[in-house]
């Protein structure tokens, strides 16, 4: 079982520019969770996906989109970056159902925005 | 709403002493409340849940955490530090009418410092 993969790992950008992140979920999961965490904080929730759809979101602006594909992969989207979108951008994968509510983490990517 | 907060920002503990790492949250539900390591420039790992059943819970690598109600703390122990623990770990609660507990509320996390 390969767990949560991400990519890419790192990538630098420029200021105004667009950035397209990538996850794949854990075998048998289908909930996919984007978070941010910037340099010194805990992770924040930016929003979950399920069912292709949007489930859940967190305190971002538009700027920030996603995209889940039927085999439960899921895109993180940012439009016209800022300086404070440098962050390392985690994904969590889970089952909606079942007893358990673990969230598996990939190891994240790193984004740079200069 | 709900929220954590994670007193200490840095730890420092001899190898073999006591970790102690003081969680305590804000929730307006019964929550899910869970501990997360996090190695230099790599994702979280779980170390431990806590999902209503026993209030003390035991987790990898030696680390277990008391759930307490009445004080709201969640907090998270080992009786003897090693040199691997060295990491950052953060304590994170969801609300349990939420399918899978995936949307995590993270405190700042704490990051602990081995001394030989």
């Amino acid at each position: 079982d390969a767990g949560v993969t991400q990519s890419p790992t790192h990538l630098i950008k420029t200021r105004g520019q667009q950035v397209t992140l990538r996850c794949s979920p854990k075998s048998g999961h289908d909930t996919v969770s984007w978070y941010q965490q910037a340099l010194g904080q805990g992770p924040q929730f930016i929003f979950q996906y399920y069912e292709e759809e949007e489930r859940q979101r967190g305190n971002f602006p538009d700027r920030f989109s996603g995209h889940q594909f039927p085999n439960y992969s899921s895109e993180l989207n940012v439009n016209a970056l800022w300086l404070g979108d440098s962050a390392l951008y985690l994904c969590a994968s889970s089952k909606l159902t079942g007893a358990s509510t673990e969230a598996f983490f990939g190891q994240g990517t790193r984004l740079t925005v200069v | 709403a709900q929220s954590v907060t994670q007193l200490g920002s840095h730890v420092s503990v001899s190898e073999g002493a006591l970790v102690l790492l003081r969680c305590n949250y804000s929730s307006s539900v019964p929550p899910y409340l869970f501990w997360y390591v996090q190695y230099p420039n790599q994702g979280l790992q779980l170390l431990l849940k806590y999902t209503s059943a026993a209030t003390l819970v035991k987790g990898i690598n030696g680390f277990e955490a008391e759930f307490k109600k009445s004080e709201t703390s969640f907090h998270l122990t080992k009786p003897s530090a090693h040199m691997s623990d060295a990491a950052e770990y953060f304590c994170a609660v969801s609300d349990q009418r939420e399918a899978a507990g995936n949307k995590l509320t993270f405190g700042g996390g704490t990051r602990v410092l081995v001394k030989p």
